[in-house]
């Protein structure tokens, strides 16, 4: 089964940041990485698909990136609304995991 | 609206049984796969299982294989868990989801409320 790891586990950062969150794949992906936000008693919600499609209404502040076993989601300039955990997965092959996660929190 | 219900969660002994079902509306049910993933009080996203349109097809996370059956019944725009043999380490928010995708791999875009499975004695 293929893990995912991300990095850092906790961030904090200022409105107006730029953050990057790091998953790496323990085995290629290709770019079958998805990216969520969730929030705090909240359902997840899908951000990024396919490594780096920005879903329908997600802002252009975020961005993914990546192929094969690193991966990243970037928040351009963080808004007041971003501080929540943030969830990789991938959907390569069957068992889909996700990474642990990273809890993004302000400074 | 596009929209995913949970329901039959709620407090089970250890080695009981429980079934979740999760409803669908506002899209046709039978053209997605499926999923069910869980969250463990305080800790992160775990996926748990998935299912094809047809039911044809079904895989599992090895710590609840052979314990919990995933089914649907397209024409309910139903999804189903069935879990077994429940253990305490099962307890968790439980939400179903639907995979985009023909393949079901370009990630989950709905997701329910969420549903509270709590296994103790």
């Amino acid at each position: 089964d293929r893990q995912m790891t991300q990095s850092p586990s906790s961030l904090s950062a200022s409105v107006g940041d730029r953050v990057i969150i790091k998953c790496r794949a323990s085995e290629s992906v290709s770019t079958y990485v998805n990216w969520y936000q969730q929030q705090p008693g909240k359902a997840p919600k899908l951000l990024i698909n396919a490594a780096s499609t920005l879903q329908t209404g997600v802002p252009s502040r975020f961005s993914g990136s990546g192929s094969g076993t690193d991966f990243s989601l970037t928040i351009s300039s963080l808004q007041p609304e971003d501080f929540a955990i943030y969830y990789c997965q991938q959907s390569y092959s069957n068992p889909y995991s996700f990474g642990q996660g990273t809890k993004l929190d302000i400074k | 609206e596009v929209q995913l219900v949970e329901s039959g969660g709620g407090l089970v002994q250890p080695g009981g049984s429980l079934r979740l079902t999760c409803a669908a509306s506002g899209f046709t049910f039978s053209s997605y796969w499926m999923s069910w993933v869980r969250q463990a009080p305080g800790k992160g996203l775990e996926w748990v299982a998935n299912i094809r349109q047809d039911g044809s097809e079904k895989f599992f996370v090895e710590s609840v294989e052979g314990r919990f059956t995933i089914s649907r019944e397209n024409a309910k725009s139903s999804l189903y868990l069935q879990m077994n043999r429940l253990r305490v380490e099962d307890t968790a928010v439980y939400y179903c989801a639907r995979d985009l995708g023909g393949s079901g791999d370009y990630g989950m875009d709905v997701w329910g409320q969420g549903i509270t499975v709590t296994v103790s004695s």
